[in-house]
């Protein structure tokens, strides 16, 4: 099977910053990972997808990117309806979704 | 618009049955999967199952398989998650989410069904 581990949580920044969480394949998954926001009290919601791609209607502060079994989710500017968890998800062909731990981002 | 709107919270005993709903609306029902997913503190989130409702075809994760069954009502655009024998393990919230035909992402969910089980 293969394991999602996420880095750091939690996560604490002041507004403006640049906040970047990483997660971790166990072993070599291509570009097959999504990165999912949820707010407390809330459905989870897709903001990037396949690694890199920014869901329509997300704002652009928001991107991933990928370096063999490691990915990176990225908030350019932290603004404070960012507040929430952070999750990224595999997903391979049977299908079979994995989610990560979360990643729980607030402002100092 | 597209909306997955999901029926209100339960609290059952253990061994009672339960079915929950997800009614869909502003898209082709018959042409995106639906997805379920188990929210807990414990566990996180935990991918359960999709059902396609063009073809009946549906896909379990193995560690959900036997304890649930999904289903639709095409002519109502809803899905269905259903227990025969809840336990209190069963407790948590439970997410539909849409997923496109070739599945690799959740683009849109539902608000949750939180189920609590307890005697």
């Amino acid at each position: 099977d293969i394991q999602m581990t996420q880095s750091p949580s939690p996560l604490s920044a002041s507004v403006g910053d640049r906040v970047t969480i990483t997660c971790q394949a166990s072993q070599d998954i291509g570009n097959s990972l999504n990165w999912y926001q949820q707010k407390p009290g809330k459905a989870p919601k897709l903001l990037i997808y396949d690694a890199y791609n920014l869901e329509p209607g997300v704002p652009s502060r928001f991107s991933g990117s990928r370096s063999g079994t490691d990915f990176s989710f990225t908030i350019t500017g932290l603004q404070p309806e960012d507040v929430a968890t952070y999750y990224c998800q595999h997903y391979d062909s049977l299908p079979l979704f994995t989610f990560g731990p979360g990643t729980k981002v607030d402002i100092k | 618009e597209v909306q997955l709107v999901q029926s209100g919270a339960e609290v059952k005993k253990p061994g009672e049955s339960l079915k929950i709903s997800c009614k869909v609306s502003g898209y082709d029902f018959a042409t995106f999967w639906i997805g379920w997913v188990r929210q807990t503190p414990g566990k996180g989130l935990e991918w359960m199952g999709n059902i396609y409702p063009g073809d009946s075809e549906t896909r379990y994760n193995p560690s959900f398989q036997g304890q649930v069954t999904m289903s639709f009502d095409k002519f109502i655009t809803t899905a269905y998650l259903q227990w025969r024998r809840l336990e209190a393990s069963d407790t948590a919230i439970y997410y539909c989410a849409r997923l496109p035909r070739l599945g690799r992402k959740m683009d849109h969910w539902g608000q949750g069904t939180q189920v609590t089980v307890s005697s």
